[in-house]
């Protein structure tokens, strides 16, 4: 079974743009987590999505936004970017979001605004 | 789980050494616990989780034990390798409805192991 799968790996910005972030996850799982990781503030939530709705969010601005597809796919979007947005946005996918349920995490988008 | 308390590092150690990272969680409900780890450049892996009090994860070599009464869950090893360099990272998961759908990272603990 394929894992998690993000796409780009890579992006460079600059400041004042706007960035989407796209995450298959496994087959079968219909919750996507993403996650912030920087040196600074570590592992940071984001937002969760399970069956097309926001089901939970983490303490960012509202320029960070996401979605999720039919087929559980999900993307991320960050607008006006800042230069504190450099980071590792890391996509997590479990079964049905539940407390016993592990997230398996993708490689990552590595974003570098400048 | 809301916050989560973790072993500052880094941490060297010489190959063969006994390790242990200590995690400490506060939560309301009763959350699940797990320990990921992370290599250069690469995303989260599952390392070993734990879903009821005195249950033990296991894998690789590594355990740890859900103790209810102190909170805690810490990482154990009793011979490391080379190869288990790597960022470790303990994360409760969330504990209610509420919350459903998250994990809250500690700081993770830089291992390094020198042969």
């Amino acid at each position: 079974k394929a894992g998690v799968t993000q796409t780009p790996r890579y992006l460079i910005k600059t400041r004042g743009q706007q960035v989407t972030l796209s995450c298959s996850p496994i087959s079968g799982h219909r919750s996507v987590s993403w996650y912030q990781q920087t040196p600074g503030q570590g592992l940071q939530f984001l937002f969760e999505y399970f069956s097309e709705t926001q089901r939970n969010k983490g303490n960012f601005p509202g320029r960070f936004s996401g979605r999720q597809f039919s087929n559980s796919r999900s993307e991320m979007n960050v607008s006006t970017l800042e230069l504190g947005d450099s980071a590792l946005y890391l996509c997590a996918s479990s079964l049905v979001g539940s407390i016993t349920d592990t997230q398996y995490f993708g490689p990552g988008t590595r974003l570098t605004v400048l | 789980g809301d916050s989560v308390t973790q072993m500052e590092g880094p941490v060297t150690l010489s190959e063969e050494a006994f390790l242990t990272i200590n995690c400490t969680y506060t939560a309301t409900g009763y959350p699940s616990l797990f320990w990921y780890v992370q290599y250069p450049g690469e995303g989260l892996q599952l390392l070993l989780k734990a879903t009821k009090a005195d249950d033990k994860g296991s894998n690789k070599g590594f355990e740890a034990t859900y103790r209810k009464e102190t909170t805690s869950f810490h990482l154990e090893k009793g011979s490391v390798q080379v190869s288990d360099s790597a960022v470790y990272f303990c994360a409760p998961s969330a504990d209610r409805g509420s919350t459903l759908g998250r994990l809250y990272f500690g700081r993770g603990t830089q291992l390094t192991v020198w042969p």
